[in-house]
């Protein structure tokens, strides 16, 4: 089983939709999880963190589920430039090395 | 924007050779990282450092080495490249405050062997 499993892309949506993208994660013990987003034959670059009481940032709402290793993401009102991949991202404990999901693809049309 | 700095952007190289990464980062970051990612798949962890003497492997870890001589420079070297490691490769830097860690990438490197 992988480490970080993410909804299988991609996601073809109309602008103004909300969508929304799973993440599971095999380590019970994980401390730390974010969003990233990678936009086509560019670096990933950091969405959000994921706080363990949920947090929101303008149209993105993350969450997390402990008790069953999920986290999510939750894009409102969707735009043209939320078009990327976006990756699920797992961090162990403090400071060890972050683990990348595969990324679940958005593409939101007019 | 971050400054971090990976060159060359693109390389062309012949199966056999010997070849050198190079990520350097002014940002002062003591964690830095290199991944490995193939067009449409999630990145692969080959190495990182935590500061100044220190680097651990990653997943892809087993056909190139790393070092860490000073802050602000990582470089990545395949003794022998071959055509699977054909990929692009992302160097980062990381900025921890707490618990939570922001990662730098750079624009990568896209390597091509023949």
């Amino acid at each position: 089983r992988k480490e970080v499993e993410q909804d299988p892309g991609p996601f073809n949506v109309p602008e103004g939709a909300t969508v929304a993208f799973n993440c599971t994660y095999s380590n019970s013990a994980s401390q730390s999880f974010f969003w990233y987003r990678q936009d086509c034959r560019k670096e990933p670059k950091l969405l959000m963190s994921v706080y363990s009481s949920g947090n929101e940032d303008g149209r993105f709402t993350a969450q997390l589920n402990r008790a069953s290793q999920y986290i999510s993401l939750l894009i409102r009102d969707s735009k043209l430039s939320d078009s990327a991949t976006y990756l699920c991202v797992v961090q162990d404990q403090a400071g060890t090395a972050l683990i990348f999901g595969k990324g679940t693809t958005l593409s939101v049309s007019s | 924007e971050a400054d971090i700095y990976q060159t060359p952007r693109y390389l062309v190289i012949g199966t056999g050779k010997k070849i050198t990464l190079e990520c350097s980062q002014t940002m002062g970051h003591d964690k830095m990282y290199w991944y490995q990612q193939d067009p449409g798949m999630e990145l692969h962890l080959i190495h990182y450092s935590y500061g100044v003497n220190s680097t651990e492997k990653g997943d892809l870890s087993s056909e190139s080495t790393v070092s860490r001589i000073r802050t602000e420079h990582f470089p990545l070297t395949l003794e022998s490249a071959r055509p699977s490691h054909t990929s692009q490769y992302l160097c980062a830097s990381s900025e921890l405050t707490g618990t939570n860690e922001k990662l730098f990438f750079g624009s990568g490197t896209q390597l091509s062997v023949l």
